[in-house]
């Protein structure tokens, strides 16, 4: 079965700091890791993906994440935080079942950014 | 171009009330998915359509829950003799095509938060 784990369900950091969310991935097959945002009362916005292209996938607003088999893991960071990137994040890793990508997601992290 | 919608946001039903939720995906999406987000937690799937057809429905968590996409474009998921441990967001995505995995990406709605007292 395909599955993620995020470390850590609240991570805070200080405006400007870096900002590190974790995940590990368990797959039997070669993954489609993904990186959601949840804003308050909002639904999933997509921040980037890893379809095998390129280890390093940058995405929006200054993410970044990259894919690294030998240690099963899909970090997400971004160099400086800014407050507007309080928010909830998800890892995601999706696979093929009865003829279509399932995905599944971890519980999620709940960034806070301190000014 | 507009998103995917789903209405209403809230809702309150007392236990034993039935409910309907409505999902309005991007015109032209070939997949829906209906996701169930309790609090705290990462979604997890309910169910799954392409074009009207219900290819998997294994999320379900009983009976009382049933979801239809009659004409393939606007879905409705049903929730019947509503439990408390039926409250949650309840969550609704579409994409374009699901296997061609160098696209896919599901697009998520806003969300229905579902109260059951």
């Amino acid at each position: 079965a395909q599955s993620v784990t995020q470390l850590g369900s609240h991570v805070s950091v200080s405006e400007g700091a870096l900002v590190l969310l974790r995940c590990n991935y368990s797959s039997s097959v070669p993954p489609y890791l993904f990186w959601y945002v949840q804003y308050p009362n909002q639904g999933l916005q997509l921040l980037l993906k890893y379809t095998s292209a390129a280890t390093l996938v940058k995405g929006i607003n200054g993410f970044e994440a990259e894919f690294k088999k030998s240690e099963t893991s899909f970090h997400l960071t971004k160099p400086s935080a800014h407050m507007s990137d309080a928010a909830e994040y998800f890892c995601a890793v999706s696979y093929l079942s009865g003829g279509y990508q399932k995905v599944t997601f971890g519980i999620g992290t709940k960034l806070q950014v301190i000014p | 171009g507009a998103g995917v919608s789903q209405s209403p946001r809230y809702k309150v039903a007392k236990r034993g009330q039935d409910v309907a939720l409505r999902c309005d995906p991007i015109s032209g999406h070939v997949s829906l998915f209906w996701y169930q987000q309790a609090l705290g937690q990462g979604p997890e799937f309910l169910t799954y359509f392409q074009n009207e057809a219900q290819l998997d429905k294994s999320g379900l968590p009983s009976d009382r829950f049933f979801a239809e996409r009659p004409e393939g474009s606007v879905s409705t998921l049903k929730i019947q003799r509503t439990q408390q441990e039926d409250s949650a967001v309840y969550l609704c995505a579409s994409s374009t095509h699901v296997r061609l995995a160098q696209t896919y990406e599901q697009y998520f709605g806003p969300g229905t938060r579902l109260t059951v007292t």
